[in-house]
């Protein structure tokens, strides 16, 4: 596609329960982040793949968050057991090789009841 | 511990007038500075960006300073427009961890007013 698409765009869940958000990356684009926006802050970073390896996992908060790219394209963030605290909005964004800027999806907005 | 600050939550400007929007950095190894804008609703959208082997960038009507003595850049908007109304991000990486993972400020709402 043209841009990097993310769903659902909107997801409320109850505390406890687990949650996954998916990320379609630029086309051709190796790199790829999810980020976590909380209300009046900047993105915080969480996790980089390069193909279909996690190469920087250190901005995941516990290890209820778990993300994946099995095949190098679309990756799935996933929560167990989801807390208030997850509450915020997740993006993703894909980079192409040698390149430096990121490009960002529209966010998935995640509410946790 | 911030690394990257952006210590105007908000600016307010006239239309036609320069918008200065400014942005402190703590980590020496940040030597790639970037700024996005972003909508109410929609993903950051990269605007401009700057090397730290450069003191200035412009494109169009924005321009980024670098000042890495004092490790403070701006984006100067001028002139501005009121579809420049955005929350504005600075975000820095260092291309020596190969990541080019950003480091994002807490973002600077410019409202400009017709």
């Amino acid at each position: 596609g043209a841009g990097v698409s993310q769903t659902p765009s909107n997801k409320v869940t109850e505390k406890g329960k687990y949650v996954e958000l998916r990320c379609d990356p630029i086309s051709g684009h190796t790199a790829l982040y999810w980020y976590r926006q909380s209300l009046g802050q900047g993105p915080e970073f969480l996790i980089y793949f390069q193909g279909t390896g996690a190469a920087d996992d250190s901005g995941l908060p516990n290890d209820r968050f778990f993300a994946v790219r099995p095949e190098g394209s679309v990756s799935t963030l996933k929560i167990q057991r989801t807390e208030r605290g997850d509450s915020a909005v997740y993006l993703c964004a894909s980079r192409e090789s040698g390149a430096n800027v990121l490009t960002f999806g529209a966010g998935s907005r995640l509410t946790v009841l | 511990d911030q690394q990257v600050k952006q210590n105007s939550p908000s600016l307010s400007v006239q239309e036609g007038r320069i918008s200065i929007l400014n942005c402190d950095y703590t980590n020496s190894m940040f030597d790639y500075f970037l700024w996005y804008k972003k909508y109410p609703a929609e993903g950051p959208t990269f605007l401009i960006s700057i090397s730290s082997i450069k003191d200035k960038n412009e494109d169009g009507r924005f321009t980024v300073f670098l000042n890495k003595s004092a490790k403070h850049l701006s984006l100067h908007i001028v002139p501005s427009q009121p579809g420049d109304s955005a929350v504005y991000f600075c975000a820095a990486s260092a291309s020596g961890a190969g990541s080019y993972q950003l480091t994002f400020g807490k973002g600077t709402k410019l409202s400009v007013i017709p």
